[in-house]
């Protein structure tokens, strides 16, 4: 009964190559979000997308790249990994009443490490 | 000022302390506000929402002041488990969902 799930917990890889994190919520949100939460522990928005529509890009590389196939998943691509990218990554939803948005709810990240 | 400002501590506290956190905001369209707790190495939990001036949830208390854009969290009669990072958090001022995290303020209540 997860409501939003991430894979993997944890990837290692190396430097240039290229890698998946997959995020599902089972809540019936429209709108979810990816988060950079880097070693000094701030916690920073990358994308959102509500009902499979991208709302939220910050700057952040083009290596990286958002996909919702539908509004109970998101998934992030990043290529050509850099020792920067090393993060924790999380996802999150929530649902927007027409009027404001809701609280958010987190995956239990994904702890990328680039060798 | 900063989007949102927290005091990192950490706070080091006995238990069965009260302790209070001040966050200040400078957004001031912002209408929701909310305190997350994060554990060490886990996800962002949701503590408490605040819509109006403040709200009480057993040991927890959250006050918002929007005259001077801040709100506190206070915490009475500490538990060991309460140790913890707690997040500021103003509510989204557009129709993005847009959140802004605060660094967070580290309590630490030691027996």
């Amino acid at each position: 009964d997860t409501a939003v799930s991430q894979t993997p917990k944890y990837l290692v890889t190396q430097m240039g190559n290229d890698k998946s994190i997959k995020c599902e919520q089972n809540l019936g949100h429209d709108t979810m979000y990816w988060y950079k939460q880097d070693s000094k522990k701030f916690l920073k928005i990358m994308f959102s997308y509500n009902n499979k529509e991208l709302i939220i890009n910050e700057t952040v590389p083009n290596r990286f790249s958002p996909k919702s196939p539908d509004k109970a998943h998101l998934n992030l691509h990043i290529n050509s990994l850099e020792l920067g990218d090393s993060a924790v990554y999380f996802c999150a939803s929530s649902q927007n009443n027409g009027l404001s948005y809701n609280e958010q709810f987190f995956g239990p990240g994904t702890r990328l490490t680039v060798l | 000022r900063k989007e949102v400002e927290q005091d990192p501590g950490p706070f080091n506290v006995p238990e069965g302390a009260t302790v209070a956190f001040n966050c200040t905001y400078s957004n001031s369209a912002s209408q929701s506000f909310f305190w997350y707790r994060q554990d060490c190495r886990k996800e962002p939990k949701l503590l408490m929402s605040v819509y109006s001036s403040g709200n009480e949830d057993g040991r927890f208390t959250a006050q918002l002041n929007r005259a001077s854009q801040y709100i506190s969290l206070l915490i009475r009669d500490s538990k060991l488990s309460d140790s913890a990072t707690y997040l500021c958090v103003p509510g989204p001022s557009s129709n993005t969902g847009k959140l802004i995290f605060g660094q967070g303020t580290t309590l630490q209540v030691k027996p």
